[in-house]
């Protein structure tokens, strides 16, 4: 079992929709969890963070953390076609600063 | 802010040669930084973490002889690899640790390697 498993997609979304992108993990131990983006030949960049169960929202973006699930999502609504990237999961274990990423999505935002 | 960059931003080099690749945290102190490598179509791997006035971590499989590491400063480490082959190009990425809030980590723009 991966320790991160991302749904490689490419999901495809129509413009204005909401995208949801989803993650599990198998580290029970870990305790932070972001969302980078990626876009193609580029590095990848913040969305957001999220460290307590429940949701957390930042602008378009809400970010959706359930531990006992081991799971975590990112929704983007009103989504555009400059959302159209690979998004990347990754955990952080409480003892380590190192992130584990998954392979991430794609996303394709259709105009 | 926190800006991190990374020198040069491509490279192509003749086989068995070395390549230097530098990170800098342009705004903050970086104690800690991490080098990953990613390959077409693929996830970021984590090849080893950097701190500060110490050995790098290096992941089980990264040869540290081959990837030399040196963080010789609080807002620079660098990335040598030795004896370059095809099967080395890819994309390198830095990220640098901030080191406060959550702890968040600041990639730089990445150093696409292509050995010929």
């Amino acid at each position: 079992q991966k320790e991160v498993e991302q749904n490689s997609g490419p999901l495809s979304v129509p413009e204005g929709a909401i995208a949801s992108l989803n993650c599990t993990y198998s580290d029970r131990g870990s305790q932070s969890f972001f969302w980078y983006r990626q876009y193609s030949g580029k590095s990848p960049e913040l969305i957001m963070f999220i460290y307590s169960n429940g949701d957390k929202e930042d602008g378009r973006f809400t970010a959706q953390l359930n531990k006992a699930s081991q799971y975590v999502s990112l929704l983007i609504r009103d989504s555009q076609p400059s959302d159209s990237a690979t998004y990347l999961c990754a955990p952080k274990g409480d003892s380590s600063y190192k992130l584990i990423f998954g392979s991430g999505t794609r996303l394709l935002v259709r105009p | 802010g926190a800006v991190v960059s990374q020198h040069p931003s491509w490279v192509i080099c003749k086989s068995g040669t070395s390549v230097k690749i530098e990170c800098r945290s342009l705004d903050f102190q970086a104690t800690t930084m991490f080098w990953y490598r990613q390959f077409p179509k693929q996830s970021l791997m984590l090849m080893a973490t950097s701190n500060e006035g110490s050995k790098a971590t290096y992941e089980q499989g990264v040869e540290k002889d081959k990837f030399l590491i040196n963080h010789a400063s609080l807002t620079l480490s660098t990335l040598t690899v030795t004896s370059a082959h095809p099967e080395d190009s890819s994309f390198y990425i830095c990220s640098a640790y901030k080191g406060e809030g959550v702890d968040t980590q600041y990639f730089g723009p990445g150093t696409r390697l292509t050995v010929l």
